[in-house]
């Protein structure tokens, strides 16, 4: 299995500043179809996760645009460039260019 | 907008069988090029990927799970199942389903299985 690692797990962010979480795999993720199949969700206290990037960088429909996603081959980043009170949850990498597939062990975010 | 939602016994005892349904509305589950997913959260811990349907009613497993996992679909009434055999008590986690594509989005609420005597 791809093993995602997750840094830091807990981070701790006043409003209006940026944050930043690191996700890498064991494996590239860089598929023969040019792809790159990274994912970041957000599940906010006692909800489902909800997909926020898609294929690294790509905001999923409706997502604000102070969040961003970059990063290639098994290193990951995202990035919030001004963390807002909704932000607060926890975060997850996936990867899904081989099965099964596997998430980071997530990362906790909150408001200072 | 599609919806999706679980359903099925809160509680099963140990040795036996785990049965959820997933409920589709706002969209058939047998078109468009996605697939179904079960995926499971113990409490308070990460996510797992115990497996998915196409469309064309393929289905993949986690192999850590692989030998007790069956997922299906009955399109005429939109939904998809999961069961999982013999089960104990590291199997109690909240189950969601969500629809695969670009990506796990969306997902249903979750709904929490206990297994316990």
């Amino acid at each position: 299995d791809i093993v995602m690692t997750q840094t830091p797990l807990s981070l701790s962010v006043t409003p209006g500043q940026p944050a930043s979480i690191s996700c890498k795999s064991s494996q590239s993720l860089l598929h023969s179809d040019g792809k790159t199949y990274l994912y970041w969700y957000l599940q906010k206290p006692g909800q489902s996760p909800q997909l926020l990037i898609y294929e690294v960088s790509n905001r999923f429909s409706g997502v604000p645009d102070r969040f961003s996603g970059s990063g290639s081959g098994t290193d990951f980043t995202l990035k919030i460039s001004r963390v807002e009170a909704e932000d607060v949850g926890v975060y997850y990498c996936m990867q899904s260019i081989q099965l099964p597939y596997t998430f980071g062990q997530g990362t906790k975010l909150e408001i200072k | 907008q599609v919806q999706l939602q679980e359903s099925g016994p809160g509680l099963v005892k140990p040795s036996q069988t785990l049965s959820l349904t997933c409920t589709v509305s706002g969209g058939s589950i047998s078109s468009g090029s996605y697939y179904w997913n079960w995926i499971r959260q113990p409490a308070g811990k990460g996510l797992e990927w115990i497996g998915r349907i196409y469309t064309s009613g393929s289905t993949n497993y986690n192999p850590s799970l692989k030998s007790r996992v069956t997922i299906s679909a009955d399109t005429s009434k939109n939904q998809f199942s999961l069961k999982l055999t013999s089960v104990t008590v590291a199997d109690t986690a909240v189950y969601y389903c969500a629809r695969g594509g670009r990506g796990i989005d969306p997902w249903g609420q979750g709904t929490l299985v206990t297994v316990s005597s």
